[in-house]
């Protein structure tokens, strides 16, 4: 069965502080994987899209690193800002795009 | 700019009501889909719509049917709510095939009472 474990569930940390969020995957055969972040009352926006052979991919402060052999996933946020805050949620795809399996999220939370 | 918008943002219902959640896209994308999220299980797939008239079963479409009678429009219909619906719906839409980016809506908090 193909799932997505993401780790931790939840998540505080102080302003100006990097933090790394996990994911885990079991999806077979892999096509890609995508990091949304989804704040409070909205729809999940896209930070990062990595394939196969990417091992890493930043969109400004957040960096996304995949490992196709150990089917793993992080997310590094650097000099956390309060606009951080959010849910951080991995989807992986495993054909041409339009079957995802999502993960169940983490929450950051980032106090000042 | 991308833009998916839902009919509400929120819906307070009651039990046996039959219930319309509307999701417009004007990206011009063949596909669109219905999600529900809940805390700590993440989004589930309830069905999802490749093109006009066509409609396929996601992970739990139970209690739920769904509607594609205009490219833009992707309707999800609870026939008789009850209270195990409530929850947050999301719709999103994508261009076919490929690495395509889903593009969501603001979703919609559904309470069925």
């Amino acid at each position: 069965k193909n799932q997505v474990e993401q780790s931790p569930q939840s998540l505080i940390i102080l302003e100006g502080k990097n933090c790394t969020l996990q994911c885990n995957y079991t999806v077979s055969p892999f096509s890609n994987l995508r990091w949304y972040k989804q704040d409070t009352g909205r729809g999940p926006v896209s930070l990062t899209i990595m394939t196969f052979s990417e091992n890493t991919k930043s969109n400004g402060r957040y960096t996304a690193t995949l490992d196709a052999d150990t089917k793993q996933s992080s997310l590094h946020i650097t000099a956390s800002q309060l606009s951080d805050s959010a849910s951080y949620i991995c989807v992986v795809s495993n054909n041409a795009g339009n079957m995802l399996t999502f993960g169940g999220g983490t929450r950051l939370m980032v106090k000042p | 700019d991308v833009k998916v918008t839902q009919s509400s943002r929120y819906l307070v219902k009651r039990t046996g009501e039959k219930v319309f959640l509307e999701c417009v896209q004007d990206m011009d994308h063949e596909n669109m889909f219905w999600y529900r999220q809940d805390p700590g299980l993440g989004l589930r797939l309830i069905y999802f719509s490749y093109d006009v008239k066509m409609k396929e079963k996601g992970d739990i479409p139970e209690g739920y049917s769904v509607s594609r009678e205009k490219k833009e429009r992707f309707s999800l219909i609870l026939e008789s709510a009850s209270t195990n619906q409530t929850s947050m719906y999301l719709c999103a839409s994508t261009p076919p095939g490929g690495y395509n980016e889903q593009f969501f809506g603001p979703g919609t908090r559904l309470t069925v009472l």
